[in-house]
């Protein structure tokens, strides 16, 4: 089945710094779907990037899709307390959905 | 629209008891998906479902039986619990099949076997 590694597992930043998450795949995808899951909470979407090399933001989160298609990133300008949670990428075959292994978001007020 | 609702959300289970989790949609949505969340780790496809009738298997099917006699309803049947199926449940829906769907869950079933 796919692959798909996220980095890093877990991120502790202080309010107001950045974050990034960084998603690859061996193979190349036909897209990339970001999820947030707040602490025991459900996966909700954040967004879908199917063309290479698109960038997407959505307020403070910036979301890259590669050149090549085989990675992705999300990245969080200025953190705030509401942006805690686990950050997912997962890659969409039509048929079944491949999640990474998430990030894991602290943000120290 | 309720969404995604997920039946129990917290079950306790003794080695080798059976359960059936719930998952109902009522947004008409065609597939229909169980996945497994481990402490610190993404998700695991279990079963999926592209339609009333029509399952099949994800990436960790063992010990887990599914079945969807109607589009809304989608349950997933433990036969003998196992502490390795100690988990999170997340059960969810999809409009059609196709890269631009994305994927709405249910609340979850935390299960724990003793």
């Amino acid at each position: 089945g796919q692959q798909v590694m996220q980095i890093p597992q877990y991120q502790h930043v202080q309010e107001g710094e950045d974050f990034t998450t960084y998603c690859n795949s061996s193979t190349t995808l036909s897209n990339i779907q970001w999820y947030k899951q707040r602490p025991g909470g459900h996966p909700v979407f954040l967004i879908q990037l199917v063309k290479s090399g698109e960038v997407k933001k959505q307020k403070r989160l910036t979301f890259q899709f590669g050149e090549a298609k085989k990675n992705s990133s999300l990245h969080i300008t200025a953190t705030q307390t509401t942006d805690v949670g686990t950050y997912f990428c997962a890659a969409n075959t039509g048929n079944q959905f491949y999640f990474g292994t998430g990030t894991s978001l602290t943000v120290i007020p | 629209n309720a969404g995604v609702t997920q039946t129990p959300k917290f079950r306790i289970l003794k080695i080798g008891q059976s359960m059936t989790l719930q998952c109902a949609q009522d947004m008409n949505h065609n597939y229909m998906y169980w996945y497994r969340q481990d402490p610190g780790m993404g998700l695991k496809l279990i079963y999926y479902s592209v339609g009333a009738g029509i399952t099949d298997k994800g990436e960790v099917p063992n010990g887990y039986n599914v079945s969807r006699s109607t589009t809304e309803d989608f349950p997933l049947r433990l036969e003998l619990a196992a502490p390795s199926q100690t988990s999170v449940y997340f059960c969810a829906s999809t409009r059609g099949q196709g890269i631009l769907e994305t994927q709405y869950f249910g609340p979850g079933t935390r299960l724990l076997v003793l």
